[in-house]
């Protein structure tokens, strides 16, 4: 099993949807988890991280945690053209010597 | 603040030359990383260091070297290059390991 699995896509959605993007880890003792956008040919940017069980808003973006299961959730409302991007979930290892573990990513399409 | 900066931008190699790839920061982080990044991929961590003079192996050493001597460089060298290193580069800094990760603009590399 891989440490972070994300829904390679493309997850396709219409301008002005909710698009939801999901990541699941197999390290139950992590503690704090990272959503990173990337638009094609550029490098990973931070938009939203989390480290309590429950929902956090900022803005349009809606990161939801569910230790219990494993999960973390990205949800992005009212979806844009401009957030057609991939999307990157991250989880410290302690395989890795706490060090993120990056899941493949999932490419997200809006059609406006 | 230039942030994190990697040169060269682009490089093409020949199999067995070798190279270094430069990295620099200059938000005074301790925490330095190299990850790799193959087509559709998600990130896989090469090397990383906690502070100058301290490097570990990340998930895929193999084929690569690090130093840090200071706290503003970590330059990646690659030794006696291989079709398999054909990659985009990237060098992030961070605050601590649980913190935001900050990329560099990355360096395209093909080997042939």
């Amino acid at each position: 099993q891989k440490e972070v699995e994300q829904n390679s896509g493309p997850l396709s959605v219409p301008e002005g949807a909710i698009a939801s993007l999901n990541c699941t880890y197999s390290d139950r003792g992590s503690q704090s988890f990272f959503w990173y956008r990337q638009y094609s040919g550029k490098s990973p940017e931070l938009i939203m991280f989390i480290y309590s069980n429950g929902d956090k808003e900022d803005g349009r973006f809606t990161a939801q945690l569910n230790k219990a299961s494993q999960y973390v959730s990205l949800l992005i409302r009212d979806s844009q053209p401009s957030d057609s991007a991939t999307y990157l979930c991250a989880v410290p290892s302690i395989h890795a010597g706490n060090m993120l573990t990056f899941g493949g990513g999932t490419r997200l399409m809006v059609k406006p | 603040n230039a942030g994190v900066t990697q040169t060269p931008k682009f490089r093409i190699l020949k199999i067995g030359q070798s190279m270094t790839l430069q990295c620099a920061q200059d938000m005074n982080h301790n925490y330095m990383y190299w990850y790799r990044q193959d087509p559709g991929m998600g990130l896989k961590l090469i090397y990383y260091s906690v502070g100058a003079g301290i490097t570990d192996k990340g998930e895929v050493p193999n084929g690569y070297n690090v130093s840090r001597s200071t706290t503003e460089d970590f330059p990646l060298r690659l030794e006696l290059a291989a079709p398999s290193q054909t990659s985009v580069y990237f060098c992030a800094s961070s605050y601590s390991s649980w913190s935001e990760q900050y990329f560099g603009p990355g360096t395209r590399l093909t080997v042939t």
